[in-house]
């Protein structure tokens, strides 16, 4: 059974950093890019950032780009998402996702609350 | 950046009528080396992460019951449910996958 689950998320004061973990079960995690996308509370879903099977290549939104990193760790069926320099907008629960090479995501974790207030 | 726009933000149905969601995208979503368009459809119910229901504009996933369908080319597509039933009471999602990704607003589809 396919399994994503995240963990990271909790209360950060502006300006903070936080990772976010994705940990991957049930299926060839080195044969799927990767990626993360968020909800801000009551709000629609925002696709944050990718990443190539391989690592190689990685893709992010505008109003990340810069402050966030995604990686992986193959060998851990894991992804990350390294965030800097946190934002009030950044409040969201983050779920991590696999990218099908269909252009959608069948797979999805429960999500993480990432919370951004002092 | 590809915006994509749902129309219209909420809609009350009565139960076993047809519910019809409208998504533009503001350039193509065809992927012309694989004669797609990548476009996918997804439900979301309170507490709960997304669940794929159409991918490829049209192709429903495996487990999704046929009372839905999308349809729909280029830059203007559709998600139709065809007898609305009480559990398909949630949200429902557009999101293209062309360089990067984008998903529609949302439209929530109630019973009236």
């Amino acid at each position: 059974e396919v399994h994503l689950v995240e963990s990271g998320g909790g209360l950060v004061q502006p300006g903070g950093s936080l990772r976010l973990s994705c940990a991957a079960s049930g299926f060839t995690f080195s044969d799927f890019w990767m990626s993360w996308v968020r909800q801000a509370p009551g709000r629609g879903l925002e696709w944050v950032a990718n990443i190539k099977e391989d690592g190689s290549a990685k893709t992010y939104v505008d109003s990340v780009r810069g402050r966030f990193t995604i990686s992986r760790d193959n060998s851990k069926n894991s992804v990350y998402l390294q965030m800097n320099s946190l934002r009030a907008e950044d409040t969201a629960v983050y779920y991590c996702a696999s990218d099908r090479p269909t252009g959608s995501y069948d797979r999805w974790g429960q999500g993480t609350l990432v919370t951004v207030s002092s | 950046e590809i915006v994509m726009t749902q129309s219209p933000d909420s809609l009350a149905v009565s139960l076993g009528e047809r519910a019809t969601i409208n998504c533009k995208s503001s350039q193509s979503v065809f992927h012309s080396p694989i004669n797609k368009n990548l476009l996918a459809w997804y439900q979301q119910k309170p507490g709960q992460p997304p669940k794929l229901l159409i991918y490829w504009a049209s192709t429903r996933e495996s487990g999704v019951p046929d009372r839905f369908s999308g349809s729909g080319s280029g830059t203007d597509f559709t998600l139709t449910i065809s007898s609305l039933q009480a559990e398909d009471v949630a949200v429902y999602y557009c999101q293209h996958y062309l360089g990067t990704v984008t998903f529609g607003q949302g439209t929530k589809v109630e019973i009236k």
